[in-house]
This record gives C-alpha cells, structure tokens and sequence, in this order.
C-alpha cells in the first residue's frame, strides 16, 4: 500500500530535550516535505527537499533541521525544543502537485 | 502573511443539500489549486484540483470554480453526506513549483 508513515503518532517532552520524528515514504517520490498545523494558521511549511542531499527552508524553517540522505526518509529535528514548537506536524510526498500527507504527529512541548 | 485565504472557519449544512466553501488567494503566480479533506487524527488526503487554465472541474459530488479575475476558488458538495463532515483546507501552488500554501481551513458539518 502505497503510503507515508510518521513516528512517534504522539510526543510530550521538555523543554531542550532534543527530539527526531521520522518520515518515510514508499511511493519513490522525489519531493518530500514537512508542514506544522496550527489552529487559525492551516498548514505551514517548515523545510522540503526535492531529492537526496538536497533540502530547502520553508515558510517556518526556525529552530527546525532536516536530513535527506536517503530517498524514502526525511527525519525533522528539533535540537532545542520550546514551547512554541507545540503543534501538528505533517510529513508529505510527491512526484507531482499532488502532496501524500503522513497521518500527522502531535507534539507537545512542556 | 498568508496567501490563501479561507475567511468562514466552520460551516453547518443538512444532509442532502449543498455545501459551498470559498477560497481567496492574493498571489497571481498561483496558477495550480487544490482542495484537501482531513479528518481527526488523520493527514490531510486530496481531493479535487483545478489548474489556471480552467474554470470548473467535476469529479462526482465534488466540483470545484475557479475566478482567476476575483482570485477566488470555490467548492461545491451535491448532495452532502455525513461523510462529507471534516476540515476542507484549500491550497495553492506556482507553476512547476511544488511548494503548496495552505489556507486556514473551514469545518464542515453535516446534520442528518
């Protein structure tokens, strides 16, 4: 089944604890992105990458890091979490203008 | 400062009649749209999309306007259906740009 998956589903932590939530795609898709979901906001970019060592910042890039070394994972990092940060956060895919959205992963930062 | 604009956040409708939901856009380089359906404790999955070079497009139930003069898209839902109850977020891209930008989403809810 063709799909995106994101973990952790749900993540609390504290403030500087660094965290990672994993994406992963197995579509072959060559764009991979990561959006933030806030209420009244809808989502916001936060880094892309248009292929394998490549990534570009987003709309919303601070206090966010990505790596894509390879094709089907684009891992977010948060070095320094801050409570700011607490949000919905979607991974997506694609090969075209359609984006394949992750089922989200919701983190709260303490 | 957002480009997509989606100004009702919620909108109730009874089932069987037709859910219309409205999209602006300030950005006269978006020539690509979408609209994408989310339900709780899932990601957003697409829905219908429309490029600049047309006006309308069908799929089913859903049809979707384009006003490239107002720069305003709509949706239209015929017949509604509880189903259709979920968050409808619009968005919109340049060309050979994949880099989507995402309006704040209106909520649907259909009453039986």
């Amino acid at each position: 089944e063709a799909q995106v998956t994101q973990n952790p589903r749900y993540l609390i932590t504290v403030t500087g604890k660094k965290l990672t939530v994993t994406c992963s795609q197995n579509m072959n898709h060559e764009y991979m992105s990561w959006y933030r979901q806030d209420p009244g906001l809808g989502l916001r970019q936060i880094y892309y990458s248009m292929n394998v060592e490549v990534t570009d910042k987003g709309d919303v890039p601070e206090g966010y890091k990505v790596s894509r070394k390879e094709k089907r994972n684009f891992p977010l990092i948060l070095e320094s979490p801050s409570p700011n940060q607490t949000s919905l956060y979607f991974c997506a895919s694609s090969a075209g203008e359609t984006q394949y959205f992750g089922p989200g992963t919701r983190l709260l930062v303490l | 400062d957002q480009q997509v604009k989606q100004n009702s956040p919620s909108l109730s409708v009874q089932e069987g009649r037709i859910s219309i939901l409205n999209c602006d856009y300030t950005n006269s380089m978006f020539d690509y749209f979408l609209w994408y359906k989310k339900y709780p404790a899932e990601g957003p999955t697409f829905l219908i999309s429309i490029s600049s070079i047309k006006d309308k497009n069908e799929d089913g139930r859903f049809t979707v306007f384009l006003n490239k003069s107002a720069k305003h898209l709509s949706l239209h839902i015929v017949p509604s259906q509880p189903g259709d109850s979920a968050v409808y977020f619009c968005a919109a891209s340049a060309w050979h740009d994949y880099k989507l930008s995402f309006g704040a989403g209106t909520t649907v809810t259909v009453r039986a």
